[in-house]
């Protein structure tokens, strides 16, 4: 079945580094890849979309690249804030909306 | 203009009784899909609904079922509540179907949360 996996359940940094997450899927090929922010008790948030022929995309301080050959997207967020603070998902569309587990992501002052 | 809303926000039920989720979507929208969130599992697709007609539905079984009316709002329902089903239930709209021609960002609300004692 269509699959996601996120590296890591959870995150630590510090404030001001650049957090790193990994979305890596299976059996499909999705034209685009989406990422999510959720906050605790929320419904996730829409950040980035990228497609199929695109490497790389950013917006403000986020960069999301998708490699379809290794099957994995890298989520980027530079300068880090606390506020930044959030799980953080991947997700496709192939038959219907698939979503990763999702990184914790804690910002450390 | 106004987000996804859904109610209630939160509710409790027992073992055996049945629970109705309403969702109204952003207004323009005609998709709405629904989602099981618990810590173990993730986030679960449970069914997608396009102009009052469901294109999908998740692995689920058919104590679930959905619907959604001529202006887009749609429900969900579970019969026969089990302790499992504990959950927070989203809902979100989006323009289109994704894949066609739409890229299917979703618009979530804040969510269902369902306790079953």
């Amino acid at each position: 079945s269509q699959k996601i996996e996120q590296n890591s359940e959870a995150l630590n940094i510090q404030e001001g580094k650049t957090a790193t997450l990994t979305c890596n899927y299976t059996n499909y090929s999705p034209a685009y890849l989406q990422w999510y922010r959720q906050d605790p008790g929320r419904g996730p948030v829409f950040l980035l979309l990228i497609r199929e022929n695109e490497k790389e995309k950013r917006k403000e301080r986020l960069k999301v690249t998708f490699d379809t050959t290794l099957k994995q997207s890298l989520f980027h967020i530079t300068a880090s804030q606390p506020a930044d603070s959030a799980t953080y998902l991947c997700a496709f569309y192939g038959q219907n909306f698939v979503f990763g587990p999702g990184t914790r992501l804690s910002v450390l002052p | 203009k106004a987000g996804v809303t859904q109610t209630p926000r939160y509710l409790i039920k027992t073992r055996g009784q049945q629970v109705t989720l309403s969702c109204s979507p952003i207004s323009g929208h005609r998709s709405v899909s629904w989602y099981q969130q618990t810590p173990g599992q993730g986030l679960q697709f449970l069914f997608e609904y396009f102009s009052e007609t469901q294109r999908n539905k998740g692995n689920f079984p058919g104590r679930f079922s959905g619907r959604q009316f001529s202006n887009s709002r749609s429900e969900m329902n579970v019969s026969t509540l089990e302790l499992g089903d504990s959950a927070l239930y989203l809902c979100a709209s989006s323009m289109g179907v994704a894949g066609e021609g739409v890229s299917g960002e979703l618009f979530f609300g804040e969510g269902s949360r369902l306790t079953v004692l």
